[in-house]
């Protein structure tokens, strides 16, 4: 069975500092996207960033980058130069070729300070 | 494009009563995916169309969900007999095409049963 672990339940930054998220999954599978979602209070689910597992090189958008390390099974997120915005639940996710099936992760809380 | 949208954002019911959540996905997108989330945890994977054809349903999904996706357009999810287990927030998402994962999700129907 796929599996999506999250094992930070809780994270604080302050306000312009960089924070990671962790993440690890488990599949048997080749062929798979990883993906990060953001959950703000207004409880809307917003995709932050998407990885492709046969591309090595890490995604990048903006403010957000991930560390891909496709043997360890791991997808950590790092947010720079945080902003108050950013403060919501964020899940890891995965989807096992084209199905469209996400299986997500419990969730870290994150929390920016000013 | 105005986005994936549930109705209604909220739904109070006594238990034993049946409700029908709607979702109107983003124009021309074939997928649509249901999924449950209960407080601090990761949404679940309920089931997903291809355009009008159910292609996959979850084991949460019992006997009492029903779900459909006439003309593979807006669908709709019912809860026959409702329980105060089945309370939970409700999310719907949906995607361009089989191999453009990328699910967008709307605000999600919330459920509270007395």
């Amino acid at each position: 069975a796929q599996t999506v672990t999250q094992s930070q339940p809780e994270m604080s930054v302050q306000e312009a500092e960089t924070v990671t998220l962790s993440c690890t999954y488990d599949t048997s599978e080749n062929n798979y996207y990883l993906f990060w979602y953001k959950q703000p209070p207004s409880r809307q689910m917003i995709l932050v960033i998407r990885q492709e597992a046969y591309k090595q090189q890490n995604a990048t958008e903006n403010r957000f980058s991930v560390n891909f390390q496709k043997a360890a099974k791991s997808f950590s997120l790092k947010i720079s130069d945080s902003q108050l915005g950013d403060t919501a639940m964020y899940f890891c996710a995965f989807i096992k070729g084209t199905t469209g099936k996400l299986i997500f992760g419990q969730g870290t809380t994150l929390q920016v300070k000013p | 494009d105005t986005g994936v949208s549930q109705d209604p954002r909220h739904k109070i019911t006594k238990r034993g009563q049946n409700v029908t959540f709607r979702c109107d996905p983003i124009s021309e997108h074939n997928r649509l995916y249901w999924y449950r989330q209960t407080l601090g945890q990761g949404p679940e994977f309920l089931t997903y169309f291809q355009n009008e054809a159910q292609l996959e349903k979850s084991r949460l999904l019992s006997d009492r969900f029903s779900a459909e996706r006439p003309k593979g357009s807006f669908s709709t999810l019912e809860i026959q007999r409702t329980e105060q287990g089945d309370s939970a927030m409700y999310l719907c998402a949906s995607s361009y095409r089989q191999g453009d994962e990328k699910l967008f999700f709307g605000s999600g129907t919330q459920l509270s049963v007395l």
